[in-house]
């Protein structure tokens, strides 16, 4: 079966600077998320992106977050200074039609900022 | 907000057992989902009711929407080690459709065998 795959799995990172996280969605979706989840919690929306541009963003995706799809497989998170609060697991997830239906999601990237 | 809540918060059965876990959300929903977490793990989709559905059923799993009382339910039924998990509901909201699903705290369900 399909999935989705997120590279690396574990991330070390010193406060202030810079993470990408790298997602393959399913090769025939057309809807790409980013979830995060901090220990124990609840998992958070981050980005919905469709058709090369954001289509919804949370309160907590500000300036310092960005998403791209750079080819026709990747797509990547990227966040510009990290903080000691960005540690959390980040999860991608695609879907094959419309926002609100099944997401398949990867199997996450531990984030750590020191 | 429309998130899911989720009732208990953590839920011990013994194999065999049925396991039974609550949803409930604030706003008018477009459909329900149900979604499963092995620790350390991205979620697996379990099932999705939509709005106009009242019950669904998918192997052991049994799910239930009241959309007047703003709840779902989770039944597993004849519960296994393997069960052990965080259970959540995802609910994507009423109207347009470009809002994303919005995922409560999760039961972490233990069942022992």
């Amino acid at each position: 079966e399909p999935e989705v795959t997120q590279t690396p799995s574990h991330q070390v990172t010193q406060m202030g600077q810079e993470v990408i996280l790298r997602c393959v969605p399913i090769s025939n979706h057309l809807y790409f998320y980013w979830y995060r989840q901090i220990l124990g919690q609840k998992v958070e929306f981050l980005v919905s992106f469709y058709n090369n541009e954001i289509s919804e963003k949370s309160e907590i995706f500000d300036d310092q977050f960005s998403v791209e799809r750079p080819d026709g497989s990747n797509f990547t998170l990227k966040i510009r200074s990290t903080k000691l609060e960005d540690s959390a697991m980040y999860f991608c997830a695609s879907s094959l039609i419309q926002l609100g239906e099944k997401l398949f999601f990867g199997s996450g990237t531990q984030l750590s900022v020191l | 907000s429309q998130q899911g809540e989720e009732d208990p918060q953590a839920l011990s059965i013994q194999e065999g057992e049925n396991a039974t876990m609550n949803c409930s959300y604030k706003t008018s929903i477009n459909n329900l989902q149900w979604y499963r977490q092995n620790s350390g793990r991205g979620l697996v989709h379990l099932i999705l009711i939509r709005s106009n559905e009242r019950e669904k059923h998918s192997g052991r799993l049994r799910v239930t929407l009241d959309t007047s009382k703003k709840s779902s339910s989770l039944l597993i039924t004849a519960s296994r080690a393997a069960d052990t998990a965080s259970y959540f509901c995802a609910t994507h909201g009423g109207g347009s459709g470009n809002t994303p699903l919005v995922f409560g705290k999760g039961t972490r369900l233990s069942v022992i065998a």
